[in-house]
C-alpha cells in the first residue's frame, strides 16, 4: 500500500532530550516536507526536500533539524526539546512538484514535551 | 504566497450538494489551486487541484471562474462521513502553500 509512515505515533519526553521523529515513503517521491499543527494556528511547514540532500526551511524551522540522505527518508529531529515544540506534526510527500497532485500525508506523530 | 478566505463553517445534509467558496485576491499567474480534507487527529488528504476552469475527480469538482480570484470547491451528494475541515490553499508549488483555518464542514442525517 502506497503510504507515508510515521513514527512513533506518540511521544512523551523531557525538555532537553534529543529525539528522533520518523518519516518514509514508498512512492519513490521526489518532495517531502514537515508540518505541525497546533489548535488555533493551522498546518506550518518546518521544513521540506526537493530530493536527496535538497532541504530548505519552512515557516517555523527553529528548534528543528531535518536530513534527507535517501529518497525515501525525512527524519524530523529535536536537538534539544522545549515545551513550545509539543504539537501533532505530520510528514507529507509529492510526486510532482505541482500539476495536480498533491502531498500524501502521513498519519501524525502527537510530541509532548514536560 | 497568495492567502485564502474561506467559511469558517457549514451545515448541510446527508444527500444535498455542498459548494464551499475560497477567495484569492491576489492568486499568482503560476499559482494552482489545492483543497484538502482533514478528519480530527489525521493527517489532510488530498482532494483536488486545479488552475482554471473546472476539474473534476472521482469525488469533488472545482470549479475556478476565469479571473481566478475564487474558487468553488463541490461535493455532490455528501454523507456523514463528509463532516470534516476542508482547506483551501494557493501556490505555484505543493511545499509553497499557507494553511488557514479551513472551513468546519458539518453534515446533518
Amino acid at each position: 500500500e502506497a503510504q507515508v509512515t510515521q513514527n512513533p505515533r506518540y511521544l512523551i519526553t523531557v525538555t532537553g532530550k534529543k529525539l528522533t521523529v520518523t518519516c518514509s515513503q514508498n512512492m519513490n517521491h521526489e518532495y517531502m516536507s514537515w508540518y505541525r499543527q497546533d489548535p488555533g494556528l493551522g498546518l506550518r511547514q518546518i521544513y521540506y526536500s526537493m530530493n536527496v540532500e535538497v532541504t530548505d526551511k519552512g515557516d517555523v524551522p527553529e528548534g528543528y533539524k531535518v536530513s534527507r540522505k535517501e529518497k525515501r527518508n525525512f527524519p524530523l529531529i529535536l536537538e534539544s526539546p522545549s515545551p513550545n515544540q509539543t504539537s501533532l506534526y505530520f510528514c507529507a510527500s509529492s510526486l510532482y512538484r505541482t500539476g495536480g497532485y498533491g502531498y500524501t500525508f502521513g498519519s501524525g506523530t502527537r510530541l509532548t514535551v514536560v | 504566497l497568495a492567502k485564502t478566505t474561506q467559511p469558517i463553517s457549514m451545515d448541510s445534509y446527508e444527500g444535498q450538494e455542498v459548494n464551499i467558496t475560497c477567495s484569492h485576491n491576489n492568486i499568482a499567474t503560476n499559482d494552482y489551486i489545492t483543497w484538502y480534507q482533514q478528519f480530527p487527529s489525521q493527517g489532510p488528504r488530498f482532494i483536488i487541484q486545479g488552475y482554471k476552469t473546472k476539474v473534476t475527480n472521482e469525488v469533488a469538482s472545482l470549479f475556478i471562474p476565469a479571473d481566478r480570484k475564487s474558487s468553488t470547491l463541490s461535493l455532490p451528494r455528501v454523507s456523514l462521513s463528509d463532516t470534516a475541515v476542508y482547506y483551501c490553499l494557493v501556490g505555484e508549488s505543493n511545499y509553497q502553500l499557507i494553511w488557514g483555518a479551513g472551513t468546519k464542514l458539518i453534515i446533518k442525517p
